[in-house]
């Protein structure tokens, strides 16, 4: 079965620096795709940004961008210029076909 | 578009009550899905439909659970009869098929005492 983790239970950024959030999966399987979630305290669910395995470049979505390293099924997110609104719990998902299965997230804290 | 509608936000139930959650997914997607969040097991699918019918329901933890989708429009997730270990968020979201990421609703928090 796929599994995906994320081993950093909580991180911290000064607002306007960089941070880097990692995820790692597990796969047999060659297509597919991976997905970065915001869940800020009002529980809302946000997707921030996704990747399709089948492409080498990684996605970009304005500040926030991914690292996708498939032979090292490694998906990791880089969040630049820290904003304030940024803090909040970062999930990482794993889609194929219609299975997506969620890392037990991130905790990402902005100091002012 | 209002995005997945999911109703209530809360509920406070007793044990052994029923309890009906509520989801109105996206209009034109096929898919929908519900999840449990809890802090021990995070996010766990429970069930999900394609063009309303039920696909996989592995996730659904035991016969106490139950979920239905009459229409494109709207799907219900019963839990009969309550227990507290069914305390959690539950999430509704909904998809088109292939790449594309899930939207979710907003959750409801239930709390069975």
């Amino acid at each position: 079965a796929q599994t995906v983790t994320q081993s950093q239970p909580e991180m911290s950024v000064q607002e306007a620096e960089t941070v880097t959030l990692s995820c790692t999966y597990d796969t047999s399987e060659s297509d597919y795709y991976l997905f970065w979630y915001k869940q800020p305290p009002s529980r809302q669910m946000i997707l921030v940004i996704r990747q399709e395995a089948y492409k080498q470049q990684n996605a970009t979505e304005n500040r926030f961008s991914v690292n996708f390293q498939k032979a090292a099924k490694s998906f990791s997110l880089k969040i630049s210029d820290s904003q304030l609104g940024d803090a909040a719990m970062y999930f990482c998902a794993y889609r194929r076909n219609n299975d997506m299965r969620f890392g037990a997230g991130t905790r990402l804290t902005v100091k002012p | 578009d209002a995005g997945v509608i999911q109703s209530p936000r809360h509920e406070v139930t007793e044990m052994g009550q029923e309890v009906t959650l509520r989801c109105k997914p996206i209009s034109g997607h096929d898919y929908l899905f519900w999840y449990r969040q809890t802090m021990m097991r995070g996010l766990e699918l429970l069930i999900y439909f394609n063009n309303n019918v039920p696909i996989d329901d592995s996730g659904m933890p035991e016969d106490r659970f139950s979920a239905k989708m009459p229409n494109a429009s709207f799907s219900t997730l019963k839990i009969q009869p309550s227990e507290p270990r069914d305390s959690a968020v539950y999430f509704c979201a909904s998809s088109y098929g292939g790449p594309y990421g899930y939207t979710f609703g907003s959750g409801t928090r239930l709390t069975v005492v």
